[in-house]
């Protein structure tokens, strides 16, 4: 089955304390990108990446590291989070030009 | 810079009514649009898409979305409205950056059809 998978579901975490949410694809997709969503935002991407070892920043890159060293995996990277980083977080693949495929989300508070 | 507006945070319908959700959009050259559906504590799905032809797209669920160049409109419609249609919809256009087709997404509507 063609899907994108992220984990954790749910996070609940302090701040300064680095954590990694990791994203993986099965679809061969050359571009997968991460967005965050708050209410009344609607969806702002994060950062993206158009193939392996070339990556990109988004509308809203700050606190945030990706790294992409193979095709189907995307993780996020948050050094040192906080509070103003907890949101809902989806990662998306897709090949060029065409729909995107979204993870289930990530929900991630920062206390 | 792309961008893409949809001028409504709210749609209210009654069930069996036509439903429209407006979507605008703004991009260099010809634009790839697209809609999406997020159910709550889902991810977003994919619902339709334009790259070119008919200017009449069909998708999923009974849904199909108008593009008009003229307008920079890509309207998504639906004859008969469920209350199952209850949901958050997005819109997004793919234009050409830098060699690299990049994504941008509204702002999403709210779309409530009561019973």
């Amino acid at each position: 089955e063609a899907q994108v998978t992220q984990n954790p579901r749910y996070l609940i975490t302090v701040t300064g304390k680095k954590l990694t949410v990791t994203c993986s694809q099965n679809m061969n997709h050359e571009y997968m990108s991460w967005y965050r969503q708050d209410p009344g935002l609607g969806l702002r991407q994060i950062y993206y990446s158009m193939n392996v070892e070339v990556t990109d920043k988004g509308d809203v890159p700050e606190g945030y590291k990706v790294s992409r060293k193979e095709k189907r995996n995307f993780p996020l990277i948050l050094e040192s989070p906080s509070p103003n980083q907890t949101s809902l977080y989806f990662c998306a693949s897709s090949r060029q030009g065409s729909e995107a495929f979204f993870g289930q989300g990530t929900r991630l508070t920062v206390v | 810079a792309q961008s893409v507006a949809q001028p409504e945070d709210q749609v209210k319908v009654a069930e069996g009514n036509p439903l429209t959700v407006k979507c605008t959009y703004s991009v260099s050259g010809n634009p790839y649009l697209f809609w999406y559906v997020q159910y709550p504590n889902r991810g977003l799905q994919f619902l339709l898409k334009y790259i070119t032809g008919d200017n009449l797209v069909k998708g999923s669920y009974g849904f199909e979305a108008e593009f008009n160049k003229s307008q920079t409109s890509f309207h998504l419609k639906k004859p008969s409205a469920l209350v199952s249609d209850s949901a958050l919809y997005f819109c997004a256009v793919r234009g050409l950056i830098g060699g690299s087709y990049i994504p941008t997404f509204g702002r999403g509507t709210s779309l409530i059809v009561h019973p």
